[in-house]
């Protein structure tokens, strides 16, 4: 079955606490994409990825990270999370170039004390 | 700036009553119109694409139409099932997508 996955789906942590959100999708997709969403702000995009070895910033990337080392995995790195950034994760990806019709994955709901 | 704004924020229909919901954008440069369904605890579910005024597309009970300024997402004769947030999202040639904070429908049997 074509999809993407997440993990975890559910995290609580600890401020400045170190974490990684991984992502995998398993369609030979070329871009990959991490958006935040919060009630009245709608999916922010955070970071995304061309290729391998190619990532670029979206419109919230503070206090995250992402790699692309290989093609299938795109995870999401939070170095020192903060209670700003409580928040629920969505994984998206899409081929080639058509960053229109993506597949998103189920959501990762973080809670940063 | 790029902007998109969906109203209303929240619906609640009746089944069988149908309805629009509205997307309205002003985007320097746009290059493509969307429409997503997103179901609660879930990831959001590509719907549509309109590129150009005057565009429609359609999928069961779902119309999608697009004008320089805003596009609709018609619903004819919703069911319970068609419940879920709609969301809009426009791309302007950057690799992204920016999402409209979405409109909860509701419909009632």
């Amino acid at each position: 079955e074509a999809q993407v996955t997440q993990n975890p789906r559910y995290l609580i942590t600890v401020t400045g606490k170190k974490l990684t959100v991984t992502c995998s999708q398993n369609m030979n997709h070329e871009y990959m994409s991490w958006y935040r969403q919060d009630p009245g702000l709608g999916l922010r995009q955070i970071y995304y990825s061309m290729n391998v070895e190619v990532t670029d910033k979206g419109d919230v990337p503070e206090g995250y990270k992402v790699s692309r080392k290989e093609k299938r995995n795109f995870p999401l790195i939070l170095e020192s999370p903060s209670p700003n950034q409580t928040s629920l994760y969505f994984c998206a990806s899409s081929l080639g170039l058509a960053v229109n019709e993506q597949f998103f994955g189920p959501g990762t709901r973080l809670t940063v004390l | 700036e790029d902007q998109v704004t969906q109203s209303p924020e929240a619906l609640r229909l009746q089944e069988g009553e149908s309805s629009s919901l509205n997307c309205s954008y002003t985007v320097s440069g746009l290059r493509g119109l969307f429409w997503y369904r997103q179901d609660p605890g879930k990831g959001p579910e590509f719907l549509f694409t309109l590129y150009s005024a005057g565009e429609e597309k359609e999928k069961e009970r779902l119309k999608a139409t697009l004008t320089k300024k805003e596009s609709f997402l018609h619903i004819t004769a919703p069911k319970p099932e068609d419940s879920a947030t709609y969301l809009c999202a426009f791309n302007t040639g950057r690799r992204a997508l920016t999402f409209g904070s979405g409109t909860r429908l509701q419909v009632q049997p």
